[in-house]
């Protein structure tokens, strides 16, 4: 079965303490992306990636880092989390960047909260 | 650039009743429209999505959307309403050019009545 997993799936922490959100798949999928969702605003992309060691800036990179050292993985680094990055993030893979035509699999979520 | 419009962020029916969420597009390019759904607490599902092959498009648990071009509509319909389709459904366009990110609408919440 085709799945995006996500981890952790809640994680409160403090203003500055670095945490990393992992997103992986099982598929041979080449392209990742996150977004983080908030109210009113829909999904927004923060990083993207074309395919291995190919990563590039969505709409709201701002204060965030990734990484894609493997095809499966693709993790999300808040070097320093600020209140504003609280939020509910979703990762998500499809085979190829057609996005147009590929469907996107999303992951099931991680609730961050920053206090 | 690309943008999505959802017109209503909350739409309540009767339970049995037709399901209309609207949602207008701007694109420079030919795009590809998608709806998804998320179920309180859940991930996004992918309900249908249109990629300039017939206009009407089914998708699963009876929805279909219509793409009108000249309107620049692409509205989610049901013909009756089940209590399961109480959620949030997002409309989503895709630019065939670029850096392929989907740009998601603000999402309609939709409330079913019994």
């Amino acid at each position: 079965e085709a799945q995006v997993t996500q981890n952790p799936r809640y994680l409160i922490t403090v203003t500055g303490k670095k945490l990393t959100v992992t997103c992986s798949h099982n598929m041979n999928h080449e392209y990742m992306s996150w977004y983080r969702q908030d109210p009113g605003l829909g999904l927004r992309q923060i990083y993207y990636s074309m395919n291995v060691e190919v990563t590039d800036k969505g709409d709201v990179p701002e204060g965030y880092k990734v990484s894609r050292k493997e095809k499966r993985n693709f993790p999300l680094i808040l070097e320093s989390p600020s209140p504003n990055q609280t939020s509910l993030y979703f990762c998500a893979s499809s085979l190829t960047f057609s996005t147009s035509t590929d469907t996107q699999y999303f992951g099931p979520g991680t609730r961050l909260t920053v206090l | 650039a690309q943008s999505v419009t959802q017109l209503d962020s909350h739409v309540s029916v009767s339970e049995g009743t037709p399901v209309l969420l609207r949602c207008n597009y701007s694109s420079s390019y030919s795009p590809s429209l998608f709806w998804y759904v998320q179920h309180p607490n859940k991930g996004l599902q992918l309900l249908l999505k249109y990629t300039s092959a017939a206009t009407l498009v089914k998708g699963i648990n009876g929805f279909e959307a219509e793409f009108k071009k000249s309107e620049t509509s692409f509205h989610l319909t049901k013909p009756s309403a089940h209590m399961s389709d109480a959620a949030e459904y997002f409309c989503v366009v895709s630019a065939a050019t670029g850096r392929r990110a989907l740009t998601f609408g603000s999402g309609t919440r939709l409330q079913v009545q019994p």
